[in-house]
């Protein structure tokens, strides 16, 4: 199955912003929509983003969502402690192999 | 408000099979609209798709576990079952059940609500 490649982490301190590349392919991100997800520690995960720029009620403008041609990013400003966590990326490929897939996750630090 | 609650051994023999149950709370599976996703987690280790099932037991399934994977739907429980044959120590992992979202037309896929998993360790 194809595989969603995200940064292993990324850092910065507070008030600064990051973000997270997730680079897919024309079977996976290059023909589907987006979503992401927070994981914090011993939690499950929280979706974030969903159809590449939406986010779901509760979920602070801070967090943004893009995507162009087959890689996708999120976007968090104002950066907080309580945003260190690690996120993932998630689509559908429609290949042979159609089904969801996962990005391999990225540790964000709060320096 | 949307609650899923797995529940199944947590130690499993190897060449055994797992056996986890999702049951629903707050949504009824048969209402239909979603669908109905495992999902696991390798200590220390990124998230993995294992499958889904809609609530007329249509399924897909992670390529890579096909062979070993059924996932099942019981309506009249509000329950859907995860069974995963032949375990080794690699099939070790946090086991989470999720309510997903998908838009053939679009290919729009997400999870909104998850279960809080369950470790499943393999192990004689």
């Amino acid at each position: 199955q194809s595989v969603l490649t995200q940064p292993p982490s990324v850092s910065a301190a507070p008030g600064q912003k990051v973000t997270i590349s997730c680079s897919g392919s024309s079977s996976n991100i290059g023909n589907s929509y987006v979503s992401w997800y927070q994981q914090l520690p011993g939690t499950a995960p929280k979706l974030l983003i969903y159809d590449n720029n939406k986010r779901p009620s509760g979920i602070p403008d801070r967090f943004s969502g893009s995507k162009s041609g087959t890689s996708a990013t999120l976007g968090i400003t104002g950066l907080q402690t309580g945003d260190e966590a690690d996120y993932y990326c998630v689509t559908w490929d429609s290949s042979l192999s159609a089904g969801g897939i996962f990005g391999t996750g990225t540790k964000v630090t709060v320096l | 408000q949307v609650q899923l609650q797995e529940s199944g051994p947590g130690l499993v023999k190897p060449s055994q099979t797992l056996s986890l149950t999702c049951t629903v709370s707050g949504d009824s599976i048969r209402s239909g609209g979603h669908y109905w996703s495992w999902i696991r987690q390798h200590p220390g280790k990124g998230l993995e798709w294992i499958g889904h099932i809609y609530y007329s037991g249509s399924t897909y399934y992670n390529p890579s576990l096909k062979s070993r994977v059924t996932i099942s739907v019981d309506t009249s429980k509000n329950q859907f079952s995860l069974k995963l044959t032949s375990v080794t120590a690699a099939d070790t992992a946090v086991y989470s059940c999720a309510r997903g979202l998908l838009r053939y037309l679009d290919r729009s896929y997400y999870f909104d609500y998850w279960g809080q998993g369950t470790l499943v360790t393999v192990s004689s």
